[in-house]
């Protein structure tokens, strides 16, 4: 069984500041996805990262895999209070036929304006 | 085009009673998932179907637990003699099947299930 372990589970920070979230896991998954979920509605994919020590970006978020393709982290820049919600990060195991998804615990991340 | 979509939106039982969580996946996409989640927590996987077909069950945590798909479209998740442990979030979510994974999987709104 591979797991997946999200830190911290809870952020309260104030608007502008920067934030890290880790996901961490002893397994090698194929691809790591972040997802992002707003209270009553699904989780929605914000980015696939695929080969280790991959780097993405999207506006002031920055998404890393690791190098061995077992951790990964994303970063905030400049947070803003439109950034609050659970963020999930989730790895796909490419030893299933149809890459079966294994969800970290979440951060609940709440920016403060 | 319309996303997932997941009725009822909540669901409130008695302990002991049977529920049908039901899910309408995005026209086309073959491949269907069933989620748990605890209040503010990662999602727990179910049961995944490819078609009609349910090729990895393994997280069904007892066999009160049940699902079905039909048509390649619709599916229902049936809990026989509802437990309080039993209550969460339940998320579908259906995505179009490349083998190896790493498709996007789109989720629906959830049923929230409350057994009291």
């Amino acid at each position: 069984t591979q797991l997946l372990e999200q830190s911290p589970q809870f952020l309260s920070i104030q608007e502008g500041e920067n934030l890290t979230v880790y996901c961490n896991s002893s397994s090698v998954f194929s691809s790591l996805q972040w997802y992002r979920q707003e209270p009553g509605e699904g989780p929605v994919l914000l980015v696939t990262v695929v080969t280790g020590g991959e780097v993405k970006k999207l506006k002031r978020l920055t998404f890393q895999f690791g190098d061995a393709r077992k951790d990964s982290s994303l970063h905030i820049t400049a947070a803003q209070p439109g950034d609050t919600g659970l963020y999930l990060c989730a790895g796909v195991d490419g030893g299933t036929s149809y890459g079966k998804l294994t969800f970290g615990q979440g951060t609940i991340l709440t920016v403060h304006p | 085009g319309a996303g997932v979509s997941q009725s009822p939106s909540n669901k409130v039982t008695e302990k002991g009673k049977d529920v049908e969580l039901r899910c309408d996946p995005i026209s086309g996409h073959t491949a269907l998932y069933w989620y748990r989640q605890s209040l503010g927590q990662g999602l727990e996987f179910l049961i995944y179907f490819q078609g009609n077909s349910a090729p990895d069950k393994s997280g069904l945590p007892s066999d009160r637990f049940s699902a079905e798909r039909t048509g390649g479209s619709v599916s229902t998740l049936t809990i026989q003699r509802t437990q309080q442990e039993d209550s969460a979030v339940y998320l579908c979510a259906s995505s179009s099947f490349r083998r190896g994974g790493g498709n996007e999987q789109f989720f629906g709104p959830g049923t929230r299930l409350t057994v009291l």
